[in-house]
C-alpha cells in the first residue's frame, strides 16, 4: 500500500483480555517497528523486526507484550491480559534499507483498557 | 541515561517569525543519524529533516534547517517563516550506526509542544 496502515484505529478492552494490533507496513520496506506513545508523552520503542534476523525485542514491558512477522510482511503484536497502563497509541512504522533509513508511520492504534 | 533530550516548555512563536527547538544527545558512538519529527493533533508521525553525524553541512529542507554542532552535542531544528499550521508536537531522535546498527531503532526524546499565533 501507499503508506502504513494499521488496525484497529480505537480499541477499547476490559481489564484482563487479550488484544491483537495489526500493522500493514509499506511494500518492499524489510524492517518493522513498534512504538508505544501514552498520552503527552514520547514515543517508546517495544521491538524491531528486519528481515529474517531474530528482532529486537530489548523494549517489550513484559511477557504479556509478543509480536511476530509472518512473511516479512504484515506484523501482529499482541498483549494478554491487558492492564489500564497498557492504555496507550501503539504506533508502527517500517523502512527501507537505504539513505537515512527514514521510518513511516501508521496513523496508529488507540487502545484503552477499562 | 537519556539519549535524547528535550526540556524546553510549550513554545509559542507568532506566526511568520523564525522559531528554534532545542535537542541535545547523548552518545559514544562516534556514528549516529538525528531526525526529527513532527506529530500534530491527529496523531501522525510526519518525518521533518536527518543529519548525519559525518554530514559536512547543516541539513535543510525548505523551511526547515537543523543547527548541528557536534562537538556540543546538540541537534537545535529552526523553522522559519512559522504557519498555523507547524502548530503541533517536534520529536528529536537519534540512531546509533555503529552500536545498534544503521537499520536500527530511533530512541526518541519526550517532544516539544509549538503553538504558532496568528
Amino acid at each position: 500500500g501507499a503508506g502504513v496502515s494499521q488496525s484497529p484505529s480505537n480499541k477499547v478492552t476490559e481489564k484482563g483480555k487479550d488484544v491483537e494490533l495489526r500493522c500493514d507496513p509499506i511494500s518492499g520496506h524489510t524492517a518493522l517497528y513498534w512504538y508505544r506513545q501514552s498520552l503527552g508523552q514520547g514515543l517508546e520503542f517495544l521491538i524491531y523486526f528486519q528481515g529474517n534476523s531474530a528482532p529486537d525485542k530489548s523494549g517489550l514491558p513484559s511477557d504479556r507484550f509478543s509480536a511476530e512477522r509472518t512473511g516479512g510482511s504484515v506484523s501482529t503484536l499482541t498483549i494478554q491480559r491487558t492492564q489500564q497502563e497498557d492504555s496507550a497509541v501503539y504506533l508502527c512504522a517500517s523502512s527501507l534499507l537505504s539513505g537515512a533509513n527514514v521510518l513511516t508511520f501508521g496513523a496508529g492504534s488507540r487502545l484503552t483498557v477499562l | 541515561a537519556q539519549k535524547i533530550t528535550q526540556t524546553q516548555p510549550g513554545m509559542f512563536v507568532q506566526e511568520k517569525e523564525a522559531v528554534t527547538l532545542d535537542c541535545t544527545y547523548d552518545t559514544s558512538d562516534p556514528s549516529y543519524g538525528l531526525f526529527w519529527y513532527k506529530q500534530p493533533s491527529s496523531g501522525e508521525m510526519i518525518f521533518l529533516i536527518y543529519q548525519g553525524s559525518y554530514d559536512q553541512q547543516n541539513a535543510t529542507e525548505g523551511r526547515y534547517s537543523l543547527n548541528f554542532q557536534k562537538a556540543r552535542k546538540s541537534a537545535n531544528l529552526v523553522i522559519s517563516a512559522s504557519q498555523l499550521g507547524d502548530s503541533a508536537m517536534y520529536f528529536c531522535a537519534m540512531r546509533e550506526l555503529i552500536k545498534t546498527g544503521a537499520n536500527s531503532k530511533l530512541t526518541f526524546g519526550k517532544g516539544i509542544t509549538l503553538s504558532v499565533r496568528p
